[in-house]
């Protein structure tokens, strides 16, 4: 069965640096989304991506996040500086449709820690 | 807007007991309703959803939930829990006249099974 894909699982970082996320969606799907858990806490919607450009993003996905899909197969989030708190489980999701009653397949997450 | 409130953090039954982890929205219009099951190390897998049409809704492994408008409630049931069944349960919407697929999750359920 067709799965979403994400590397590295874990990543540990030093506050201010670069990191770069990457997800693999299903190869028929059109529609991309990030979503982050911080530990304890809700999973929190960040961004949604259809043809090469932002659907919706949320307050959260400030200028220090970005998303692109550098070639036909990946989906990448970036976080330029980060910060203590953009510590959390960073999960990917893909669906065929947009439309709010199709399912949204998840990756297994990256576990983001920032020192 | 939307929101998800789910009740109780954590649920523990016995193995072959009934389960019902507690799910209740407010949404201005009837959202879409998802339920995901998150075992450990794996990204969320969908359970079961509820778009339109008859309001009891079975998923896979033996779940089953209801929409209840009256109630803004789409409580999880499964008649007889297994030790497998031992995992995180996320409650989601997303709203049916949007066109991001946007999801707003609950703070989930972790589901104990005992022997």
């Amino acid at each position: 069965e067709p799965e979403v894909t994400q590397t590295p699982s874990h990543q540990v970082t030093q506050m201010g640096q670069e990191v770069i996320l990457r997800c693999v969606p299903i190869s028929n799907h059109l529609y991309f989304y990030w979503y982050r858990q911080i530990l304890g806490q809700k999973v929190e919607f960040l961004v949604s991506f259809y043809n090469n450009e932002i659907s919706e993003k949320s307050e959260i996905f400030d200028d220090q996040f970005s998303v692109e899909r550098p070639d036909g197969s990946n989906f990448t989030l970036k976080i330029r500086s980060t910060k203590l708190e953009d510590s959390a489980m960073y999960f990917c999701a893909s669906s065929e449709l947009v439309l709010g009653a199709d399912t949204q397949y998840f990756g297994p997450g990256t576990r983001l820690t920032v020192l | 807007a939307q929101s998800v409130t789910q009740l109780g953090s954590h649920v523990s039954v016995s193995e072959g007991a009934l389960v019902l982890l507690r799910c209740n929205y407010s949404s201005s219009v009837p959202p879409y309703l998802f339920w995901y099951v998150q075992y450990p190390n794996q990204g969320l897998q969908l359970l079961l959803k509820y778009t339109t049409g008859a309001t009891l809704v079975k998923g896979i492994n033996g779940f089953e939930a209801e929409f209840k408008k009256s109630e803004t409630s789409f409580h999880l049931t499964k008649p007889s829990a297994h030790m497998s069944d031992a995992a995180e349960y996320f409650c989601a919407v997303s709203d049916p006249l949007g066109n991001t697929g946007k999801l707003i999750f609950g703070q989930g359920t972790t589901l104990q099974v005992k022997p």
